[in-house]
């Protein structure tokens, strides 16, 4: 069965600082990966997925993630975070989308501090 | 302008009492999913659909009914709410499967249970 670990259920940067969001996954099979945000009172949408092309993956608002497979992770970063950027990260996998469900983790705040 | 759309956004009832949550999308999709999102568990699915007459449970169905009479309606149905059914809840419609997957999130059905 496919699960995801998102390590931190909050984070805490400064303004300028790296932005690292921790998401281990388990699958038996190849996985489809993703990172979704929200944003407060807002549905989530999507900022990145992997699917078995190149393993860096660029995504909007400058936020990428590298799947490592040996590692089972799929972690978000971004060089230098803004402000705007304070809002809730999901990570998600899924061993092929459209026949069978995205599984969710729990989630990670990000909070930005001034 | 592609979307997907949840009516009402925010609900309040009472215990028993039967409420639908409509979920729309204009974007011809054939998968349709609903999740319900609880602070700390992250998004867990409800049900899914991959097409018109196609249902199937998500990891929480109990309490929850779903139709898929037309391609573009999936409405959420609880015949007799609980407390326990206060959530957050998001209807979500993808394209396709694979490697051009994509899901799009409604904004969200805040549902509130006395």
């Amino acid at each position: 069965a496919q699960s995801v670990t998102q390590l931190g259920s909050h984070v805490s940067v400064s303004e300028g600082a790296l932005v690292l969001l921790r998401c281990n996954y388990s699958s038996s099979v190849p996985p489809y990966l993703f990172w979704y945000v929200q944003y407060p009172n807002q549905g989530l949408q999507l900022l990145l997925k992997y699917t078995s092309a190149a393993t860096l993956v660029k995504g909007i608002n400058g936020f990428e993630a590298e799947f490592k497979k040996s590692e089972t992770s799929f972690h978000l970063t971004k060089p230098s975070a803004h402000m705007s950027d304070a809002a809730e990260y999901f990570c998600a996998v899924s061993d092929f989308p459209g026949n069978t469900p995205l599984v969710f983790g729990k989630g990670t705040r990000l909070s930005v501090i001034a | 302008e592609a979307q997907v759309t949840q009516n009402p956004r925010y609900l309040i009832t009472v215990t028993g009492k039967k409420l639908t949550v409509t979920c729309s999308q204009n974007m011809n999709h054939e998968y349709m999913s609903w999740y319900r999102q609880d602070p700390g568990l992250g998004l867990r699915q409800i049900y899914y659909s991959m097409n018109v007459e196609v249902t199937d449970k998500g990891d929480v169905p109990e309490g929850y009914k779903v139709s898929r009479k037309e391609k573009r309606n999936f409405p959420l149905i609880l015949e007799s709410p609980s407390p326990n059914q206060t959530s957050l809840y998001f209807c979500a419609s993808s394209s396709s499967s694979g490697s051009t997957y994509e899901q799009y999130f409604g904004p969200g059905t805040r549902l509130t249970v006395t």
